[in-house]
């Protein structure tokens, strides 16, 4: 049964904390993507992923960090450096046929909380 | 800046009706255009995508596409309450990114 699977879908984490989000793939995407999501608001681009060992930042990468070491899994990391991490957060995925062709796929979301 | 906009809503259409919803962006170089349908508190969906000027049709969904005056649209036919969701446009803005409007939201009513 192929898809992404994002964990945990709920995460609570105190101020100051660095928390880690889980996203993996067995669709064999080449591309892995990092989204946020603030309520009312649209889908805006954290950090993406074309090849194992290297990744780019987008719009709002300030305060996170992310890894390829596996083709499967990209996990996303929210520093203490980010100030107002509280959001909805989607991973997606693609395949890289063709630069401007690609259909991105989401898993199911972690919400994160700050407390 | 490469922007996408859409009307925030809520669209409001009586069960069976016609909705339809309307994206326009700003880079005229963009080459492909999607559609995602997202339920409250969950992920987005694709459901249409488009690439060449004209239309597309997938069932009761089709996707309208003018590049020249930097428009996509979806139309969705004999609606159905459960169609009610927001409905994400997205525009290719290049290395395999999206840019993503923030959405309409689209009330079915019985």
């Amino acid at each position: 049964d192929g898809g992404i699977t994002q964990s945990p879908k709920y995460l609570f984490r105190k101020e100051g904390q660095n928390v880690t989000l889980s996203c993996e793939q067995n669709l064999n995407h080449d591309a892995m993507y990092w989204y946020r999501q603030d309520p009312g608001q649209g889908l805006r681009l954290i950090y993406y992923s074309q090849i194992v060992n290297d990744f780019q930042k987008g719009d709002i990468a300030e305060g996170y960090s992310v890894s390829r070491e596996k083709k499967e899994s990209f996990p996303l990391t929210v520093t203490s450096a980010q100030k107002n991490p509280t959001a909805f957060y989607l991973c997606a995925s693609s395949t890289v046929l063709a630069a401007n062709y690609n259909e991105q796929f989401f898993g199911p979301g972690t919400r994160l909380t700050v407390l | 800046q490469k922007e996408v906009e859409q009307n925030s809503g809520p669209l409001s259409v009586p069960e069976g009706a016609i909705a339809s919803l309307n994206c326009t962006y700003s880079d005229r170089g963009s080459q492909s255009f999607f559609w995602y349908r997202q339920y409250s508190g969950k992920s987005p969906e694709l459901i249409m995508f488009i690439y060449s000027n004209g239309d597309k049709e997938d069932g009761r969904f089709t996707a309208q596409l003018n590049k020249a005056s930097q428009y996509v649209s979806l139309l969705i036919r004999d609606s159905q309450p459960s169609d009610s969701a927001t409905y994400l446009c997205a525009v290719n803005s290049g290395y395999s990114t999206l840019t993503f409007g923030k959405g309409t939201m689209l009330l079915v009513s019985p």
